[in-house]
């Protein structure tokens, strides 16, 4: 069964420096892909990168990159040059072929607090 | 482009009653997925339609129902409200397939009372 698991609830991390979120995740499916959002407080889901399955390479979107390390089955989002407006709440996702269709399935979320 | 849609923002329902959520997705997208959001359970999945058809179903009881229809606008409905029902319900579309990204409503607030 697909699982996804962020083990860090809460993050801190200071302006300007990097931070890691990590994700690991559990499918039986070899063709799958991972996804990273980003919720504000205002409440709205932001898309921010993507990584398939099948993909050499680690996903990189501005700021935003994914090390993906398949054998591991994780998923980390690395964030670069932290900015304020980077607090929020961060999930990690899954989605895959499931009965004739697909389905997403999302982690339990990591807060990140940027401090000045 | 506009975005996802969903109405309203928010609602107050007492329990017992119904309630209807509307969402249209971003034009081509016929992709349409539902969330519950809360606190306690995360983002927890309901249903994925794809033209007009129900495809995948959350663990979720029969008083949650959905439909699509031909312009790929979605509704969900939920029946006999309970105050466990309150909760962001979130809309996402998508291009279909494995890579297909969401794109999420602003959500509609739902509180039973």
């Amino acid at each position: 069964a697909q699982k996804i698991t962020q083990t860090q609830p809460g993050m801190f991390v200071q302006e300007k420096e990097a931070v890691t979120l990590d994700c690991t995740y559990d499918t039986s499916d070899p063709s799958y892909g991972l996804f990273w959002y980003k919720q504000p407080s205002s409440g709205e889901m932001i898309f921010l990168i993507y990584q398939g399955s099948y993909d050499q390479q680690n996903a990189t979107e501005g700021r935003y990159s994914l090390n993906f390390q398949k054998a591991r089955k994780s998923a980390n989002l690395v964030i670069s040059a932290s900015q304020l407006g980077d607090s929020a709440m961060y999930f990690c996702a899954m989605r895959e072929a499931h009965t004739g269709g697909f389905k997403t399935i999302f982690g339990a979320g990591t807060r990140l607090f940027v401090k000045a | 482009k506009a975005g996802v849609t969903q109405t309203p923002r928010y609602l107050i329902k007492t329990r017992g009653q119904q309630v209807t959520l509307s969402c249209s997705p971003i034009s081509g997208h016929r992709s349409v997925s539902w969330y519950q959001q809360t606190p306690g359970q995360g983002l927890q999945f309901l249903f994925e339609y794809f033209s007009e058809t129900q495809r995948n179903k959350g663990n979720f009881p029969g008083r949650f129902s959905g439909r699509q229809f031909s312009n790929s606008r979605s509704e969900m409905n939920v029946s006999t409200l309970e105050l466990g029902d309150s909760a962001l319900y979130l809309c996402a579309s998508s291009l279909p397939g494995r890579e297909g990204g969401y794109t999420f409503g602003s959500g509609t607030r739902l509180t039973v009372v």
